[in-house]
C-alpha cells in the first residue's frame, strides 16, 4: 500500500542550486497536487495537474515548475533554490470527478527542503 | 480575506475529556466541502472527516464529529474522549465548489490548531 510516495524526504542545498522533486502514486488518481508548509501559514497550494500532460498555477507558483509526463507521476522543480524556499513540501493526489464521495485528498509523508 | 479562519494557535486538554478545536470558513460557493487533517509529530497528513454543504446531518467518525454551522460558517471538529495519541496539529480545510467541479478538487488550508494532551 504505497499510495503517495515522495523523494527525496530531506534536502539541502545552496542558494541557486537547483533540483526536482518527484512525486509517484499508485492509486490511479487524476488530480495531483504540491503544497507547501509554513510554520503559522498551514499549507499553501504551489502547482496541481488535473491530468495527464496538463498542469495549473495555485497560490504560490513563483519559483517552482511542475510537469506531469505520466499519470502516475508529478514532478516540482527548483531551478534556481533561494531560502525563502526553505519549507515542508506535500505532494498530494485525489480521485477527480470518478468515484469519490469526498474529495479528500492523499497526502505522501513530505519532503523537507533547507536552503542555505 | 481568509478563506479558512483556526483562530486557536494552541489548544491544550485533559486526557478522556472532550475539545472542539473551532474553524469558520469564507466562501460565496452554494456547494463546497470542509475536511479536517490531523497532523502528528511525524509529519503526516491524515485526513480524519469530511462534511460536504448539503449535508443535513453532522458528520461523525469515531470520537470525531463535525459541529456544521452552514449559516455561522463554521465547521468545528470536536474530539471525545482524548487520548494522549491525539496530541498533533489539526487543519481545517475547504474545497471550493462541488468534487466534479471546475475548483478541481483543490483544497484551502487554514493555519491549524496544535493540540496537547495531558495525562
Amino acid at each position: 500500500n504505497a499510495g503517495v510516495t515522495q523523494t527525496p524526504k530531506f534536502r539541502v542545498l545552496k542558494t541557486g542550486q537547483s533540483m526536482t522533486l518527484l512525486c509517484a502514486q499508485d492509486m490511479n488518481h487524476e488530480y495531483m497536487y504540491w503544497y507547501r508548509q509554513d510554520p503559522g501559514m498551514g499549507l499553501r497550494l504551489i502547482h496541481y495537474s488535473v491530468g495527464e500532460g496538463t498542469t495549473a498555477k495555485g497560490e504560490v507558483p513563483d519559483g517552482y515548475n511542475v510537469s506531469r509526463l505520466k499519470k502516475q507521476n508529478f514532478l516540482l522543480g527548483l531551478e534556481s533554490a533561494a531560502p525563502s524556499q526553505t519549507s515542508v513540501y506535500f505532494c498530494a493526489s485525489s480521485r477527480g470527478t470518478s468515484g469519490s464521495s469526498t474529495g479528500e485528498l492523499f497526502f505522501g509523508e513530505g519532503s523537507r527542503l533547507t536552503v542555505l | 480575506a481568509q478563506k479558512i479562519t483556526q483562530t486557536q494557535p494552541g489548544m491544550f486538554v485533559q486526557e478522556k475529556e472532550a475539545v472542539t478545536l473551532d474553524c469558520t470558513y469564507d466562501t460565496s460557493d452554494q456547494s463546497y466541502g470542509l475536511f479536517w487533517y490531523k497532523q502528528p509529530s511525524s509529519g503526516e497528513m491524515i485526513f480524519l472527516i469530511y462534511q460536504g454543504s448539503y449535508d443535513e446531518q453532522n458528520a461523525t467518525e469515531g470520537r470525531y464529529s463535525l459541529n456544521f454551522q452552514k449559516a455561522r460558517k463554521s465547521a468545528n471538529l470536536v474530539i471525545s474522549a482524548s487520548q494522549l495519541g491525539d496530541s498533533a496539529m489539526y487543519f481545517c480545510a475547504m474545497r471550493e465548489g462541488g468534487i466534479g467541479g471546475t475548483s478541481y478538487g483543490k483544497l484551502t488550508f487554514g493555519q491549524g490548531t496544535i493540540l496537547t494532551v495531558h495525562p
